[in-house]
C-alpha cells in the first residue's frame, strides 16, 4: 500500500539554523514525490518536486529535498531558516497505479527569534 | 500553473443549511479535486470531479451531503448540504493539469457551522 509518513507535527529551529523536514514514504511502484507548503490562511503552494532523473532537487525559497530509494526517503532541508519560513510543510506521493496523491500529516514549523 | 480562486473565502453559517462553494480557474483543466481539512489536520479528499461526468467521491462523503457540480473545464462548485458544527472545515479545491502530477490549489474556504 502507498503512505506517507511525516516525521514529527511540530518543529522548532532558531532563526538562521538549519531546517530538516521529514518523509518517508511507501510505494510498489517508482514514486513522485513532492513537497507542498501551506502558510496560514491560504491553500497549499509547491514547494518541489521528484519525478525522474537527479534525485537532489531545488525548490523555491532555498528549499531541497533529496529522493533516497534505499531509505525510502524524500527529507526536506534548507541551510538558514528565516522567520517567513514558519508554516505547515506536507509531503506527498503521487501514486500512478490509483492516479492519486497522497498527502502526509504535515509538519508544522516555528522559527524563532 | 494555473492559479484558482475561490468563493467564499469564509463563512459563518447555521445548522440544517446549505452553502455552496465556488472554483474558478484561470485555464482549462481536465482534473479538479475538492478536499476538506479539518483544524490542524491533513487533506482528505472529498472527490474528484471531472467535467461532463458524475464527480467521483471517496470513501465515506456522499453525493446527497456534498454534491458537485462541473459545467465545464475552468469551474465547480461543492455544496455542504444539512449542515452539523461537525462540517468546520477548510474547503480546498484544487487541480491536477494534463501531463503533470503536481497538484495546485485555491486559498480555501474557511467554514464554521453554529
Amino acid at each position: 500500500a502507498q503512505s506517507v509518513t511525516q516525521l514529527g507535527s511540530h518543529v522548532s529551529v532558531s532563526e538562521g539554523a538549519l531546517v530538516l523536514l521529514r518523509c518517508n514514504y511507501s510505494s510498489s511502484v517508482p514514486p513522485y514525490l513532492f513537497w507542498y507548503v501551506q502558510y496560514p490562511n491560504q491553500g497549499l503552494q509547491l514547494l518541489l518536486k521528484y519525478t525522474t532523473g537527479a534525485t537532489l532537487v531545488k525548490g523555491i525559497n532555498g528549499f531541497e529535498a533529496e529522493f533516497k530509494k534505499s531509505e525510502t526517503s524524500f527529507h526536506l532541508t534548507k541551510p538558514s531558516a528565516h522567520m517567513s519560513d514558519a508554516a505547515e510543510y506536507f509531503c506527498a506521493l503521487f501514486y500512478t497505479g490509483g492516479f492519486k496523491t497522497i498527502f502526509g500529516a504535515g509538519t508544522r514549523l516555528f522559527v524563532k527569534a | 500553473s494555473a492559479v484558482i480562486s475561490q468563493k467564499p473565502s469564509r463563512d459563518i453559517c447555521q445548522r440544517g443549511t446549505s452553502l455552496t462553494i465556488q472554483c474558478q480557474v484561470d485555464s482549462q483543466v481536465t482534473m479538479m479535486f475538492w478536499y476538506r481539512q479539518q483544524p490542524g489536520q491533513s487533506l482528505t479528499l472529498i472527490a474528484t470531479a471531472n467535467q461532463g461526468s458524475e464527480a467521483t467521491y471517496e470513501s465515506g462523503f456522499v453525493i446527497d451531503k456534498f454534491p458537485i457540480s462541473r459545467p465545464n473545464l475552468t469551474f465547480s462548485t461543492l455544496t455542504v448540504s444539512n449542515m452539523s458544527p461537525e462540517d468546520s472545515s477548510i474547503y480546498l479545491c484544487s487541480v491536477r493539469e494534463g501531463g503533470e502530477y503536481e497538484q495546485y490549489f485555491g486559498p480555501g474556504t474557511r467554514l464554521t457551522v453554529t
